[in-house]
């Protein structure tokens, strides 16, 4: 059974704050995702890492920033946050770069 | 530059018909793809998934065709069920397409 969690689910903030999505797997995989989605595209790879240590930006530009202290935990950070930030942002974890992803059910964020 | 690419946004098709969902991608380097879908408020599921060296992956009802000179793979779902109603993302190394809205109507 596949378990991954994202924390929170929704978020509406204000323009400048400074926010940290949590997502946290409990299946010992080395490697975690984050892509950002608006709706009727595709998923956009912003950060990934292959173990603890390792981050790597994706294809889209983003101005977030993630960590990875621990293998079971990738959060990603927005020092201020801004209406363009406005999006679906799903965390994934996998044994390897080739194998299925496992998804958290997504945190949807706004900031006005 | 989108190297998975899903040109359909919608398919409405008859339950007990056949759903096709088309996917081309760009990069001749990719050798491992995969179908996911999506209900709402939830993040994708894995469904099914094909290696490079074979042409067709079947699973149940799911069926994935691969197509390397042309750079294209479909999804067959036959039968198709109105639980299928989802969005379907085709997917190859850490790449997705913009995802394919199926209806399945009863």
């Amino acid at each position: 059974e596949a378990d991954i969690y994202q924390t929170p689910r929704y978020l509406v903030i204000g323009t400048g704050k400074k926010i940290t999505l949590e997502c946290s797997q409990t299946m010992g995989h080395d490697k975690m995702y984050w892509y950002q989605q608006d709706p009727g595209m595709e998923l956009h790879l912003i950060h990934y890492s292959y173990g603890v240590n390792s981050t790597e930006k994706g294809d889209l530009s983003s101005e977030s920033t993630v960590s990875r202290i621990r293998t079971e935990h990738f959060p990603l950070t927005l020092e201020s946050a801004r209406p363009s930030h406005t999006s679906q942002y799903l965390c994934a974890s996998s044994e390897d770069s080739y194998n299925e992803q496992f998804f958290g059910p997504g945190t949807r964020l706004t900031v006005l | 530059d989108q190297q998975v690419k899903q040109n359909s946004p919608s398919l409405s098709v008859q339950e007990g018909r056949i759903s096709i969902l088309n996917c081309d991608y760009t990069n001749s380097m990719f050798d491992y793809f995969l179908w996911y879908k999506k209900y709402p408020a939830e993040g994708p599921t894995f469904l099914i998934s094909i290696s490079s060296i074979k042409d067709k992956n079947e699973d149940g009802r799911f069926t994935v065709f691969l197509n390397k000179s042309a750079k294209h793979l479909s999804l067959h779902i036959v039968p198709s069920q109105p639980g299928d109603s989802a969005v379907y993302f085709c997917a190859a190394h850490m790449r997705f397409g913009a995802g394919t809205r199926l209806t399945v109507k009863p």
